[in-house]
């Protein structure tokens, strides 16, 4: 079955470098996605990559993609306060059903 | 006014209660989906349609039934509420070749 992991806590110092991990059991997902959850609010799609790229860059945010080892980050150069939410990441297959990871919890601190 | 529209925002509940929870969308989209949201876990689908005619089990339908009622209304029902199905609730919509939009959410409390 389709499994979706993230570590559920991360905490950076303004202005350092965040890294957000997730691993993902479905080989035959074609899509992985990074969704941002702020305080009471819904999800919004920060980002996402196709199966066939190994990288994308977007501004702050670096997406590293290793299909082998089934394995997603996302990186957020110069955090900020403002990054402080839930990020999670997704996966589906030809844009399917999306299937989500637990989400990691990122507290951005002064 | 937002894509994804979802009513209400907050609902407390008795078990064994019937609750419908509403979901309405302005993208024009084929395809929406209701997911629960509990600490820790993450986003859980409980069902999704990918047109009027069409509804799909998610990974945790037990407990719950929805209706698709038009392609731009998606409701989902509790036929009798019970305290472990307290959760934040997701309506979201999407096309083949789109991301998800997702409704500010419903947190539904069963007391």
């Amino acid at each position: 079955g389709e499994d979706v992991e993230q570590s559920l806590f991360l905490s950076v110092r303004e202005g350092d470098s965040s890294v957000i991990n997730c691993t993902y059991t479905d080989s035959s997902s074609t899509y992985l996605y990074w969704y941002k959850q702020e305080p009471g609010a819904g999800l919004q799609l920060l980002t996402y990559i196709f199966s066939n790229m190994d990288m994308k860059q977007d501004q702050r945010l670096t997406v590293l993609l290793n299909k082998k080892d089934k394995h997603l980050s996302l990186r957020i150069a110069d955090t900020q306060t403002g990054d402080s939410a839930i990020y999670f990441c997704a996966e589906s297959m030809n844009t399917d059903k999306l299937i989500f990871g637990t989400g990691t919890r990122l507290q951005v601190f002064p | 006014d937002a894509d994804v529209t979802q009513t209400p925002r907050n609902r407390i509940t008795k078990t064994g209660k019937r609750i419908m929870l509403e979901c309405s969308q302005t993208k024009g989209h084929d395809r929406m989906y209701w997911y629960r949201q509990d600490p820790g876990l993450g986003l859980r689908l409980i069902y999704y349609s990918f047109d009027v005619k069409d509804i799909n089990k998610g990974e945790i339908s037990d407990g719950y039934s929805v209706s698709r009622q038009a392609q731009a209304k998606f409701s989902l029902s509790l036929e009798s509420a019970i305290p472990n199905q307290t959760a934040l609730y997701f309506c979201a919509t999407s096309d083949q070749d789109t991301e998800a939009f997702f409704g500010q959410g419903t947190r539904l409390t069963v007391v």
